[in-house]
């Protein structure tokens, strides 16, 4: 237990489904990140949230929607996904983003686009 | 250019040998490095990471890490493989944030570490 939970941990959609994955923290971090695992590729970072405010985009497209309501959620909106988009998404937490602390990983939440 | 390369894509060791997985860096400043492992179907793990003082750093379950300034190297280590050790790994790598760049971490591409019993 790392104190970030994801949910659902298993997803399967249509390429027309509208579905959503949270992330939630117990730590108190204030920095929130979407990274996504696919099959022998290196971990790709997709967006990263300060204090709410979204600081990065890793050029991620608009089929992916995050949204980060406070500092302890953060979710990705799902929209007319593409098969290539089938991956195990992580989401993470740290202090800070500038911190010497890890980063605390979820569980992830493996996405089956059919 | 930050990046972080892990040269082994596959390591295999005995139950009982020590292992290796290597990490070299190349970031501008002085970096914060970090391993993580992976168990199947599981989000990643914190095992160790270097700060800065000793360049030797312990972990969990008996990992270990030596950080070398000159060569740029950040390779784990456990004098004595076990079959659970079986995992992959990540080595990663964080620069200070200096004004308004931020303080990305990269990530190498995974070792997968298998212990033959």
């Amino acid at each position: 237990e790392t104190g970030v939970t994801q949910t659902p941990r298993h997803l399967v959609m249509g390429m027309t489904n509208k579905k959503s994955l949270k992330c939630e923290q117990h730590l108190g971090h204030n920095a929130m990140y979407w990274y996504k695992q696919s099959a022998k590729k290196p971990l790709e970072l997709m967006f990263v949230y300060n204090f709410k405010e979204q600081t990065e985009n890793n050029s991620v497209p608009s089929r992916f929607s995050p949204e980060c309501p406070n500092s302890s959620h953060l979710f990705l909106h799902l929209h007319t996904l593409q098969p290539e988009d089938s991956a195990l998404y992580l989401c993470a937490s740290s202090p800070t983003l500038t911190s010497s602390g890890e980063l605390f990983f979820g569980e992830g939440s493996r996405l089956t686009v059919l | 250019a930050q990046s972080v390369a892990q040269p082994e894509d596959q390591v295999n060791v005995a139950e009982g040998n020590p292992l290796t997985v290597k990490c070299t860096y190349s970031v501008s400043g002085n970096p914060y490095l970090f391993w993580y492992v992976q168990y199947p179907n599981r989000g990643l793990q914190f095992l160790l990471k270097y700060i800065t003082g000793d360049n030797l750093v312990k972990g969990s379950y008996g990992f270990e890490a030596e950080f070398n300034k000159s060569q740029t190297s950040f390779h784990l280590k456990k004098p004595s493989a076990l079959v659970s050790d079986s995992a992959l790994y990540f080595c990663a790598v964080r620069v200070p944030a200096r004004g308004s760049t931020l303080g990305r971490l990269y990530f190498g591409r995974g070792t997968q570490l298998t212990v033959w019993p």
